[in-house]
């Protein structure tokens, strides 16, 4: 069981808009630590998405956002695209000084 | 930057592994790096990070005493010394990159990973 509480998949048809949820506590996102979001293409390693609750690395489009409010998290996808078809993991920190994920969101592009 | 995992294989239970990671396009000094895991069909998972300074590491609670992270600034190289492994231990382990000094901040680099696999 992940520290942190994402949807196991969420899809949505082309051009469409899906949301991903991360559910932290106060001993993680609750504490004022950032979430990061990371795409991982299938048989692929995990790439950086989003940094910083709503910074999108260079080469990344916008039409991926994040957002982070209390001890929650969201990724929103607008306008889906096929190639968007991956699984998708937030990560924050613990006031215990370790890294948490959650447990990934399988996006479906119908 | 790339990042490359090595020294994965096949270990018995109770069996010791230690990975590799080589960095370069990077000042490997300068930065925070992890290691991280997962399983065959499951999530990301992860284990330990070392300081830029290698002063300082923390790791979650199912590694600690098992494994160990270091680090050698002068090749460039991260390790895992992973000991009295179990089956539950096979996965693909990963090193990153953190985009700082510390830990606490997000993993901008990723190698392409090396597996482990631990036979009961």
């Amino acid at each position: 069981q992940s520290v942190l509480t994402q949807p196991l998949s969420v899809s949505g048809a082309p051009g469409q808009r899906v949301t991903i949820s991360c559910t932290g506590s106060s001993s993680n996102i609750g504490s004022g630590y950032d979430v990061h979001w990371y795409q991982q293409l299938p048989g692929t390693a995990p790439k950086l998405l989003i940094y910083g609750n709503d910074n999108r690395p260079s080469g990344v489009p916008d039409r991926f956002s994040g957002s982070k409010s209390d001890t929650s998290a969201s990724l929103a996808i607008t306008g889906l695209q096929a190639e968007d078809e991956a699984d998708y993991y937030c990560q924050s920190f613990d006031i215990s000084m370790t890294a948490v994920f959650g447990g990934g969101t399988k996006v479906t592009v119908l | 930057v790339h990042l490359a995992e090595s020294g994965g294989g096949v270990v018995q239970r109770g069996g010791s592994l230690r990975l590799s990671c080589t960095a370069s396009g990077f000042i490997f000094g300068d930065f925070a790096m992890h290691w991280v895991r997962q399983a065959p069909g499951k999530g990301l998972e992860w284990l330990t990070f070392m300081r830029y300074d290698g002063s300082q590491s923390h790791s979650v609670d199912s590694v600690k005493g098992r494994f160990t992270i270091s680090r050698d600034n002068s090749k460039g190289t991260l390790y895992l010394q992973m000991s009295n492994l179990r089956p539950e231990d096979t996965a693909v382990y990963y090193c990153a990159k953190g985009s700082g000094g510390y830990g606490h901040v997000q993993l901008d680099s990723w190698g392409q990973g090396t597996l482990v696999t631990v036979s009961s």
